[in-house]
């Protein structure tokens, strides 16, 4: 299995321009989220679905936008990126109550915005 | 509301030992902990259910206190391999985490 993929890598985006982050799970996992983290910093939550069709919002959701069309992919809109949003980003996913329900992140993609 | 974690960063000799805290000022369905390498995504270790039930993984184990809403992790003999930041989650009724600032654990031979 692959488990949670996240494209691309790396990117450096000029202020103001847009990009989506993609993010697919092969688990068949319902929840799905997005952090970011910043240097030396936890993660915090930008938005988080419990499946398809359905998303809300974390505790950092300005200036990005999410969808839910499908259960494998969520992707993560940002418009009129800014410099604060240079950050690593982190798709994870779970399947609460299926045991042991740990978080599986994908590799992250690292965003800078100048 | 971020849980608190402590210390924020601990250096370790081979085959010594450590404990790492994680404390919320709020009630908890379950404790989460995570390992992160530099430059790697964060690995599920272990979860903590209510209950106080101590789990293991290799000689890294933990505990979840819920009437004090922390929980502890406990690496014993470390390891090189221990080295990396780790994180605790917190998570309420809700299915989302949230993360402590982290740990940052050196070990060296």
């Amino acid at each position: 299995n692959a488990g949670v993929t996240q494209t691309p890598k790396f990117r450096i985006l000029k202020i103001g321009q847009s990009m989506t982050l993609q993010c697919t799970q092969d688990m068949n996992h319902n929840y799905m989220y997005w952090y970011r983290q910043d240097p030396g910093m936890g993660l915090k939550l930008i938005y988080y679905s419990v499946g398809a069709g359905i998303t809300d919002k974390g505790e950092v959701p300005n200036g990005y936008n999410v969808s839910r069309s499908t259960t494998e992919d969520f992707p993560l809109r940002l418009e009129l990126a800014a410099p604060s949003q240079t950050s690593v980003y982190f798709c994870a996913s779970s399947q609460p109550g299926q045991g042991a329900h740990g978080y599986t992140f994908g590799s992250g993609t690292r965003l800078t915005v100048v | 509301q971020q849980p608190v974690q402590s210390p924020q960063a601990v250096i370790l000799r081979e085959g010594e030992d450590a404990v790492i805290n994680c404390s919320s000022s709020k009630a908890l369905y379950s404790v989460h902990w995570y390992r992160q390498k530099h430059g790697e995504a964060p690995v599920f270790l272990m979860i903590l259910l209510k209950g106080g039930e101590q789990k293991g993984h290799e000689k890294i184990s933990a505990s979840f206190n819920e009437k004090k809403q922390q929980s502890s992790l406990y690496l014993t003999a470390s390891q090189l391999s221990y080295s990396g930041t780790y994180f605790c989650g917190t998570e309420r009724t809700d299915y989302k985490l949230s993360f402590g600032a982290g740990t940052t654990v050196t070990v060296r031979a």
